[in-house]
């Protein structure tokens, strides 16, 4: 079954609203959890990370919290800009000891002025 | 600026013929690993190395092999690339294998196969 599952997009939404994508996963521990942005036409950026319960990764003004009860990890943002338009995903760390990501389907965020 | 370099941005080759990617990395982190991104997709883990120790996930097709002659190297070769390889190729990096180790990501190399 699917580690990461991300809410699908594409999300579209007018400069200064308020941002919400959805992230949950599964495992049988406690994993690392990472946000990563992609811009058009480039690799993948690392946004954000938490890698212990009720920490919060924050970076940008976007904010995620390592939520243990709901396997969650969703990520916000109170005013989005142009400049985040982007592909956003989810992903947690493997927890065999490789560190490898798994990563969710991602999310296109278009944001107009 | 310590950084992750993929070299080429953008590959054309011929379905068949052979190709090889490259990375680079100034951050002197021991694990290396390659990614393949097709178009509307989550990149998907070909393989990794730990220093010298090459990790390959299970599901990666034979037709994909890599090599990592030094630290700050490794390369990505596709021995006979068919229509279905074209894809972006994504290089990363972490310092360790530590599950909270972020990973460290080039631009990617763009594949198209005629």
């Amino acid at each position: 079954g699917d580690s990461v599952t991300q809410m699908e997009g594409p999300v579209t939404l007018s400069e200064e609203a308020f941002l919400t994508i959805n992230c949950t996963y599964t495992a049988t521990g406690y994993p690392s959890l990472f946000w990563y942005v992609q811009y058009p036409g480039e690799g993948l950026q690392l946004l954000l990370k938490a890698t212990k319960a009720d920490d919060k990764g924050s970076n940008k003004g976007f904010e995620a919290t390592y939520r243990k009860e709901t396997t969650s990890f969703h990520l916000e943002k109170g005013s989005v800009q142009v400049s985040d338009s982007a592909v956003y995903f989810c992903a947690r760390s493997d927890q065999t000891g490789a560190n490898n990501l798994f990563f969710g389907t991602g999310t296109r965020l278009t944001v107009i002025p | 600026d310590a950084m992750v370099i993929q070299n080429p941005r953008y590959q054309v080759t011929q379905f068949g013929k052979p190709v090889t990617l490259s990375c680079s990395q100034t951050l002197n982190h021991n694990v290396m690993y390659w990614y393949q991104q097709k178009s509307s997709q989550a990149p998907k883990l070909l393989f990794h190395y730990y220093d010298k120790d090459f990790n390959n996930e299970a599901d990666t097709p034979d037709n994909f092999q890599s090599r990592r002659p030094n630290t700050s190297f490794c390369f990505l070769d596709i021995r006979s690339p068919g229509l279905g390889d074209a894809a972006m190729y994504l290089c990363a990096t972490s310092r360790d294998r530590e599950s909270n180790q972020p990973q460290h990501f080039g631009d990617g190399t763009r594949l198209s196969i005629l």
